[in-house]
């Protein structure tokens, strides 16, 4: 079956502009999780969404937002971009979000200017 | 914040020898998990232990689990060339930690040919 897919691969923003991040799960799978990745700070967990409910969020500041569709397709969106921001950011998915291992995609990787 | 610490830092082999990685973590878990991570591409999962269980074997992976001292550890043996990634563990909390592992800083190995 098909993998995670995130897109775009690759993304270049300047300072102050907002972006939008997408995430389609494996089929079935309803819970999509969003992680951080940076050399300072590794692997941080932003948020998850479940049937199109945040049921968890991590300790980001509110720039950070997410949402999930109907079809368990999930967007993430950062807006005024601070040079910070720059990290790969990592979509997992799982069938319940808990109990289950997650299935990650290959990540977009983010360059604030 | 970080569940915890990964042992070695850096591992450097020789192909056809056994890699050891070991990992701490600092709360109560449902589970832990393993994840490779070639080059700063997207995460893979490799093996789930809960937290009742205590070994558990996937090929030439085997991970243990001491709850009473939280810790695990990840052995990869007859190394191979393309093992060589960071590694990372995760821990989730279950209950109402939807969707949130808490990832250590993850050990680079290098398997040399």
């Amino acid at each position: 079956k098909a993998g995670v897919t995130q897109t775009p691969r690759y993304l270049i923003k300047t300072r102050g502009q907002q972006v939008t991040l997408s995430c389609s799960p494996i089929s079935g799978h309803r819970s999509v999780s969003w992680y951080q990745q940076t050399p300072g700070q590794g692997l941080q967990f932003l948020f998850e969404y479940f049937s199109e409910t945040q049921r968890n969020k991590g300790n980001f500041p509110g720039r950070f937002s997410g949402r999930q569709f109907s079809n368990s397709r999930s967007e993430m969106n950062v807006s005024t971009l601070e040079l910070g921001d720059s990290a790969l950011y990592l979509c997992a998915s799982s069938s319940d979000g808990t109990y289950y291992g997650y299935t990650f995609g290959s990540g977009t990787r983010l360059t604030v200017v | 914040s970080q569940q915890g610490e990964e042992d070695p830092q850096a591992l450097s082999i020789q192909e056809g020898e056994n890699a050891t990685m070991n990992c701490s973590y600092k709360t109560s878990i449902n589970n832990l998990q393993w994840y490779r991570q070639n080059s700063g591409r997207g995460l893979v999962h490799l093996i789930l232990i809960r937290s009742n269980e205590r070994e558990k074997h996937s090929g030439r992976l085997r991970v243990t689990l001491d709850t009473s001292k939280k810790s695990s550890s990840l052995l990869i043996t007859a190394s191979r060339a393309a093992d060589t990634a960071s590694y990372f563990c995760a821990t989730n909390a279950g209950g109402t930690s939807y969707g949130k592992l808490t990832f250590g800083q993850g050990t680079i190995l290098t398997v040399h040919p």
